[in-house]
Parts: C-alpha cells; sequence; structure tokens
C-alpha cells in the first residue's frame, strides 16, 4: 500500500503569512489522484484540492497544490483565522486509498 | 443539491455488529460509488474500502477483510456499511462519502458521519 507521510505535524503561523504543507509518498502516485481536505474541529472533511493542483468548487485561490511523483505540496497565502484546521492527502491512484496522517495548522 | 443522510449514533457491546446507512439523494445512486472512511477521536481519516452501487461490487482495505460489508439497496438510493466483531478499537465517527469520479477521483461530498461507540 502507499504511505503518506505529512510534514510537520504542526505548523503555527501569524495571519497574512504563507502556509506550507508537505505530503510524502512511499512509492510514486499518480498526479491526477492526489487530493487535498480541511477538516475543522468537529466537522465532515471538505475537498480543497484534486488533481494535485485543481482546486474544488468555491476555493480560494489563496489555496494552491503542486507536485508529482512522491512529493506533493499544499500551500495556503495571506492566511485567516478561518483557515485554522487539520489538512489531509490522500492518493486514490492504488487501492487502498490512503490519507496521510493529517497536519493541524494553528494560526497565532 | 447532492446530500448524504446517515443513521444515528449507535452503542454496541464488543463482539457484536452494527450497520451504518447512508441515503442519498440529489442525483443518480447508481452512477457514482460510496467510499467510508472513518476517524477515531482526535485521530486521522482511515479509509475502509468502496462499493459501485451499479454491480454492487465492493473493495476493502486489507485491514478489515472478512469484517466489513458494505451493501446498498437501489431502490432506496441507500448504501450501508457493516462491521461485525466490534472491539473497542473500532470506536470512531464513519463518513460515507460520494466521490468525484470522471478522470480524477476524489472524496468529494461527504455524510455528517455517524459514531459507533464499541464499549462494555
Amino acid at each position: 500500500e502507499t504511505v503518506l507521510t505529512q510534514s510537520p505535524g504542526t505548523l503555527s503561523v501569524s495571519p497574512g503569512e504563507t502556509a506550507t504543507f508537505s505530503c510524502r509518498a512511499s512509492e510514486n502516485v499518480n498526479k491526477d489522484y492526489l487530493a487535498w481536505y480541511q477538516q475543522k474541529s468537529g466537522q465532515a472533511p471538505r475537498i480543497l484540492i484534486y488533481g494535485t493542483s485543481t482546486r474544488a468548487t468555491d476555493i480560494p485561490d489563496r489555496f494552491s497544490g503542486s507536485g508529482s511523483g512522491t512529493d506533493f505540496t499544499l500551500t495556503i497565502s495571506r492566511l485567516e483565522p478561518e483557515d485554522s484546521a487539520v489538512y489531509y492527502c490522500q492518493q486514490c491512484g492504488s487501492s487502498p486509498f490512503t490519507f496521510g496522517p493529517g497536519t493541524k495548522l494553528e494560526i497565532k | 443539491q447532492v446530500r448524504l443522510v446517515q443513521s444515528g449514533a449507535e452503542v454496541k457491546k464488543p463482539g457484536a455488529s452494527v450497520k451504518v446507512s447512508c441515503k442519498t439523494s440529489g442525483y443518480s445512486f447508481t452512477t457514482y460509488d460510496i467510499n467510508w472512511v472513518r476517524q477515531a477521536t482526535g485521530q486521522g481519516l482511515e479509509w475502509m474500502g468502496w462499493m459501485n452501487p451499479n454491480s454492487g461490487n465492493a473493495a476493502y482495505a486489507q485491514k478489515f477483510q472478512g469484517r466489513v460489508h458494505m451493501t446498498r439497496n437501489t431502490s432506496i438510493s441507500t448504501a450501508y456499511l457493516e462491521l461485525t466483531s466490534l472491539r473497542s478499537e473500532d470506536t470512531a465517527v464513519y463518513y460515507c462519502v460520494r466521490p468525484y469520479s470522471h478522470y480524477y477521483y476524489y472524496m468529494d461530498v461527504w455524510g455528517k458521519g455517524t459514531t459507533v461507540t464499541v464499549s462494555s
């Protein structure tokens, strides 16, 4: 199975700054099947980015994704307090469709 | 509007089984897979498997093989997750998810989750 590792475990960033999240895979992931989700406390996750770099509907352009092969990145610019959440990457290129362990974003 | 409405919270004893339902609306039920994802309290997301509502075929994560069954009733556009031989480690919120599956594949529409508590 493809194991996804996310770093850092926790990120603490001030409003207005940029947060960068890393997702590394144990084997190559087809970039069409790499997605990022945001989960706020007490809520179900929601899709942010799919196909490595395509923003989902209604996701602001402050959110961007990039990467290929085994290394993928989510970047949130101009951070806002509402961005406080846990962010997960997932690959759906090969079964099982594994998730990374998540990165918790704290807004200072 | 696509909606996935899950059944209510369950409390089960170790060794018992639980069956969670996911009633869908707003789209053609047999056109999209249904995935199931669970999350223990304070933990990350864990993908359990997926089912094709048209054929009824399902594929499960190795971890759950032999204990999980994903089924459906197409006449009421409802998917089901059954987990047997429950243990305390199965205490979690269980989500049904409708993926987007045209060229890309990702977890698109999520139910609100069903809390399953396994306790003696």
